[in-house]
């Protein structure tokens, strides 16, 4: 099986600006999970998607948005970009349930200057 | 709040030998706690997950212990390779919300 794929794997952007991010899951994984990670904060949960709806939430700004289509591929998308918001975005699949392993991507880095 | 804090911070040893990574979370309600392994540059990559009941788990040469009761993780490798050079963090899912708390990692390092 082919594992979890992110695109693109790299994006510059300057401050003011909006990005969308894609992921595709494992196939027949129908859950999605977007996370940030910086050296500073570490690691850090986005939101989860499931179905097509968002089952999870994490404590960021409503700049950070994301929606999951019928085939179970994922977007995020964050606007007016801050240069805070600078990170590598990962996301991960899992069939389903809460208690499944999850399976990362490679990550998409993101500069915004 | 949910908390989960990692120690050491980073740890260096040379090759062959043992190490244990400790972690200390206060995550409510519990559902499990996870073990990731992430190499420089690429997506974290799952090692255990162990729940309430479980006390320990294996993978390879990886063995994760879980005491409930006083809310502590370790994560204990074998024979340590050169490959095993990379960042381990412990996860801890609320079982109520599922927003996964992250610890901080324990950078490795392991020398020939």
């Amino acid at each position: 099986k082919a594992g979890v794929t992110q695109t693109p794997r790299y994006l510059i952007k300057t401050r003011g600006q909006q990005v969308t991010l894609s992921c595709s899951p494992i196939s027949g994984h129908r859950s999605v999970s977007w996370y940030q990670q910086t050296p500073g904060q570490g690691l850090q949960f986005l939101f989860e998607y499931f179905s097509e709806t968002q089952r999870n939430k994490g404590n960021f700004p409503g700049r950070f948005s994301g929606r999951q289509f019928s085939n179970s591929r994922s977007e995020m998308n964050v606007s007016t970009l801050e240069l805070g918001d600078s990170a590598l975005y990962l996301c991960a699949s899992s069939p389903g349930t809460t208690s499944d392993t999850q399976y990362f991507g490679p990550g998409t880095r993101l500069t915004v200057l | 709040k949910n908390q989960v804090e990692q120690s050491p911070q980073s740890l260096i040893i040379l090759e062959g030998k043992n190490c244990t990574l400790q972690c200390n979370y206060t995550v409510s309600p519990f559902s499990n706690l996870r073990w990731y392994k992430q190499d420089t540059g690429r997506g974290p990559v799952s090692l255990t997950i162990m729940t309430f009941s479980e006390n320990t788990k294996s993978n390879g040469r990886y063995t994760a212990t879980l005491d409930a009761d006083t809310k502590q993780s370790s994560l204990h490798i074998t024979a340590s390779q050169l490959s095993d050079s990379a960042s381990y963090i412990c996860v801890a899912p609320s079982g109520g919300s599922y927003i996964p708390t992250f610890g901080r990692g324990t950078s490795l390092i392991v020398h020939p």
